[in-house]
């Protein structure tokens, strides 16, 4: 089965610029996860989709930060303008259903100059 | 709220010795326990859940945790490891009744030296 596939792997941008990542979780999984990593911690929910519809943002920065899920399957999230404290490692993760174990993409890394 | 604690940030050990990485949480209500290790620039892989029934929970890689309740603690150990378990292993916690809105420690590196 294939996983979670992200990307890019790797993103460098200059602060106030915008940037996307994208996220295509393993085929018939309902639930979908955006984390932040930042360096030296645990990671943090952002967003959680069931389906397209969003069940839990309420980590997320939303002065700056956007996710969607149009179709239920692959997801975009979105960061408009970028800070310097955005730089992190955004995991994407996902689920058959919201209570099952989560499987993790490797990721894409952030760098705000 | 719930919260979990990793008391080590780093741990190096030699090959073959066994290790012992701590975690401990706070929560008032029940919970799952996870724990998930993370190879260089990769994403994260599930060891092993607490989800109810016997405290002692085998995983993969030859790792085991116990949950201990009374000491809200869910500890992870492996009895002899190798090289290639050198990698960070993050703690995790749910409230009973949902995987989801996982709540994760600050992870532990653990260095293995041959």
């Amino acid at each position: 089965e294939a996983g979670v596939a992200q990307s890019p792997r790797y993103k460098i941008i200059e602060k106030r610029q915008s940037v996307a990542f994208w996220c295509n979780p393993i085929s018939g999984h309902a639930t979908l996860y955006w984390y932040q990593q930042i360096l030296g911690q645990g990671p943090k929910l952002l967003i959680q989709f069931q389906n397209n519809g969003v069940v839990d943002d309420s980590q997320l920065p939303k002065d700056r930060f956007s996710a969607e899920r149009l179709k239920g399957v692959d997801s975009t999230l979105k960061i408009q303008p970028a800070k310097l404290e955005d730089s992190a490692v955004y995991l994407c993760a996902s689920s058959t259903g919201p209570n099952q174990p989560q499987h993790f993409g490797d990721g894409t890394r952030l760098s705000i100059l | 709220a719930q919260s979990v604690t990793q008391l080590d940030s780093q741990v190096p050990v030699f090959e073959e010795a066994p290790v012992e990485l701590r975690c401990n949480y706070s929560s008032s209500v029940s919970v799952y326990l996870f724990w998930y290790v993370q190879y260089p620039n990769q994403g994260l892989q599930l060891l092993l859940k607490y989800l109810s029934g016997s405290t002692l929970v085998k995983g993969i890689n030859g790792f085991e945790a116990e949950f201990n309740k009374s000491q809200t603690s869910f500890h992870l150990r492996k009895p002899s490891v190798h090289i290639s378990d050198t990698a960070e292993y993050f703690c995790a916690v749910s409230e009973g009744g949902s995987q989801g809105n996982l709540i994760f420690g600050k992870g532990t590196k653990l260095s293995v030296k041959p």
